[in-house]
């Protein structure tokens, strides 16, 4: 099945810093990956929709200016989460499909970020 | 707007027993319905998918999944739990309307005991 790889999969840094967390698809292109959020036992929250080539498209309530998505190539999507502060503290997830709604999307391993 | 329910935020069973693991769905038009495991500090991994066909889908890991159309509903099924299927598992519908995104259920987790 087609793989999705996302790196780092465990972080943590100081306050105010930033963090970057990458996603990729290895054997297929995808014009549009997704970021998803999940906090302890709880179900995942997308955060927003990574568009190849043009500006993301961000949940309500979440903050483009803190959590910055840039999705430059067909293969690739980064979030980085800036000015990081505990409460940012989570589990975060990639996801990405091959281009086609009769597919499933294929998720990446998950970064743990912790902020302290 | 579309969306999913699991109604059960744990299911137990004993190992060796039938599992079964609810979801309903609320969507318009034709759904496209997911099933996905998660274990502790890991990405999702996919179980199985109904888009049209056969009522009964079946996938990985043994599992199978009945859609069923007039009571909205795509359980998950398993004839004989094992230990190792225990995980959190979520269902999902694709949102066809916007930007084809996943939307999850709250997730159920699964405990088999020995």
């Amino acid at each position: 099945g087609a793989v999705v790889s996302q790196h780092p999969s465990r972080v943590i840094c100081k306050s105010g810093t930033s963090v970057k967390i990458e996603c990729r698809s290895l054997d297929f292109q995808a014009t549009t990956m997704f970021w998803y959020r999940q906090f302890p036992k709880q179900s995942l929250m997308l955060m927003a929709t990574s568009n190849e080539g043009s500006k993301a498209t961000y949940e309500q309530g979440v903050e483009k200016d803190k959590f910055l998505i840039n999705h430059a190539s067909l293969t690739l999507s980064t979030l980085t989460v800036t000015s990081a502060h505990p409460e940012d503290s989570s589990f975060y997830i990639c996801s990405a499909s091959p281009v086609s709604s009769n597919t499933e999307a294929f998720f990446g391993q998950g970064t743990r970020l912790t902020v302290v | 707007a579309q969306s999913v329910a699991q109604p059960e935020d744990q299911v137990n069973v004993a190992e060796g027993n039938p599992l079964t693991v609810k979801c309903t769905y609320s969507v318009s038009g034709n759904p496209y319905l997911f099933w996905y495991v998660q274990y502790p500090n890991r990405g999702l991994q996919f179980l199985l998918k109904y888009i049209t066909g056969d009522n009964l889908v079946k996938g990985s890991y043994g599992f199978e999944a009945e859609f069923n159309k007039s009571q909205t509903s795509f359980h998950l099924k398993k004839p004989s739990a094992l230990v190792s299927d225990s995980a959190l598992y979520f269902c999902a519908v694709r949102d066809l309307y916007n930007t084809d995104k996943l939307i999850f259920g709250t997730g159920t987790r699964l405990q088999v005991f020995p």
